[in-house]
């Protein structure tokens, strides 16, 4: 069974300051892994999504990479702004079952301080 | 091109009352998802249509949860009885089709708070 976790579950940081949030998961037959953003009231927002045969992916000042060999995946946010702040969750497909069943981390909570 | 829509947005009960959620999934989706999000946790899958087929209802408590997608488009989410711990947030997603390579595109979710 597929675990992803994310560690640490809250992050405060003063704007300016790159974010480095983690993702780790157990099982590393994955098809992909997802970065989503999720506002306050608001549902999920696709950021990212890294294919296993990539390394990293990149979008603006956003970067992730992805170590399958050791379950782990990282987002870097650069030089961080207020408006980065909100719910950082990653997420894996159960390639074993049928459709594209996401397992999701927890999530990170990010406020970013002017 | 409009976004996944669902209604309520939020929702008191008291437990044991009935409560149900509707979604309409971005047009020329095949696949729709119900997520169930508790607070401070990830969203976690109940139940996966496509088209108007259970793919996977493996983690969808069946005894009080249903769901349906008649026409293969909007879908229903129904829990009767309620109980304390159904409080959380009810995702619907759609993506074009059930393949791994297909994005997952998350309505803004129905806030559901049991009594």
């Amino acid at each position: 069974k597929q675990e992803v976790t994310q560690i640490p579950a809250a992050l405060s940081v003063p704007e300016g300051e790159n974010l480095v949030l983690n993702c780790s998961f157990t099982d590393s037959a994955i098809y992909n892994l997802q970065w989503f953003r999720q506002d306050p009231g608001k549902g999920l927002t696709s950021l990212l999504l890294i294919q296993s045969s990539q390394r990293e992916q990149t979008s603006g000042r956003l970067n992730a990479s992805l170590d399958k060999s050791s379950g782990r995946s990282t987002l870097y946010i650069a030089a961080s702004q207020p408006g980065d702040s909100a719910t950082y969750l990653c997420a894996v497909p159960l390639i074993k079952a049928a459709g594209n069943k996401l397992t999701f981390g927890g999530g990170t909570r990010v406020l970013v301080k002017p | 091109e409009a976004g996944v829509a669902q209604s309520p947005r939020y929702k008191i009960i008291e437990k044991r009352q009935s409560v149900a959620f509707w979604c309409n999934p971005i047009s020329g989706h095949a696949t729709l998802y119900w997520y169930q999000q508790i607070l401070g946790q990830g969203p976690k899958l109940l139940i996966q249509f496509q088209n108007n087929g259970v793919v996977d209802d493996s983690q969808l408590p069946k005894d009080r949860f249903s769901a349906e997608r008649l026409k293969g488009v909007d879908s229903t989410l129904k829990i009767q009885p309620a109980k304390l711990e159904d409080s959380a947030v009810y995702l619907c997603a759609s993506s074009f089709s059930a393949d791994l390579t297909d994005t997952q595109y998350f309505g803004p979710g129905t806030r559901l708070t049991v009594l």
